[in-house]
């Protein structure tokens, strides 16, 4: 079965510093992943995906995230963090294993930026 | 493009009372899903349609849920008898491409439902 796991409930950064949320995936096949933002009261917000190919994938919002399959792992970053990044990020994946269209969560990680 | 479109924002109902989301996907896409958001339990796949035909309603919690799709363009959630427990914000989300697995996942903002 596929999973992804988000080792933090939270990540808390200064404004201006860069950000790393981290998320681990377990797949039986080929990996398809995509990070996803909240805002408060909001519906999730697609960021980007990694299907294939470059291993840094460039989102929106000035985020990034770096696919590494020896590590499975799949963190998203930013160069510079801004107070209006603070928000839920979901890490997700689907495989070919199962029921192959569904999305596959992580828990969330919090991500509060403070001045 | 307007996005998935989904009604009610906001539902407070009794416990027994009858609840019905309501979805418009994406035009063109031929994929829905409906999620649930807890805290307890995070995101949830209910049920995923393709083509309109529900390929996948393990996630339903028990028989009072149901759900359809009667044509590309409408869904329903429908909670009969409702339960304080179905408390928790229900999202509709649609894509192009049913097993085409890069393909995105949008969602709308969302149901939000209390039951009391």
């Amino acid at each position: 079965a596929q999973s992804v796991a988000q080792p933090e409930d939270q990540v808390n950064v200064a404004e201006g510093n860069p950000l790393t949320v981290k998320c681990t995936y377990s797949v039986s096949g080929n990996p398809y992943l995509f990070w996803y933002v909240q805002y408060p009261n909001r519906g999730l917000q697609f960021l980007l995906k990694y299907i294939t190919g470059d291993n840094l994938v460039k989102g929106s919002y000035g985020f990034e995230a770096e696919f590494n399959k020896s590590q499975t792992s799949f963190h998203l970053k930013k160069p510079s963090a801004l107070v209006s990044d603070s928000a839920l990020y979901f890490c997700a994946v689907r495989d070919l294993g199962g029921t192959a269209s569904k999305l596959t969560f992580g828990t969330g990680t919090r991500l509060q930026v403070t001045l | 493009d307007a996005g998935v479109i989904q009604s009610p924002r906001h539902e407070v109902t009794e416990m027994g009372q009858e609840v019905t989301l309501r979805c418009k996907p994406i035009s063109g896409h031929n994929s829905l899903f409906w999620y649930r958001q807890t805290m307890m339990r995070g995101l949830e796949l209910l049920i995923y349609f393709n083509n309109n035909v529900p390929i996948d309603d393990s996630g339903m919690p028990e028989d009072r849920f149901s759900a359809k799709m009667p044509n590309a363009s409408f869904s329903t959630l429908k909670i009969q008898p409702s339960e304080p427990r179905d408390s928790a914000v229900y999202f509709c989300a649609s894509s192009f491409g049913g097993d085409q697995l890069g393909n995105t996942i949008y969602f709308g903002e969302g149901s939000w439902l209390t039951v009391v």
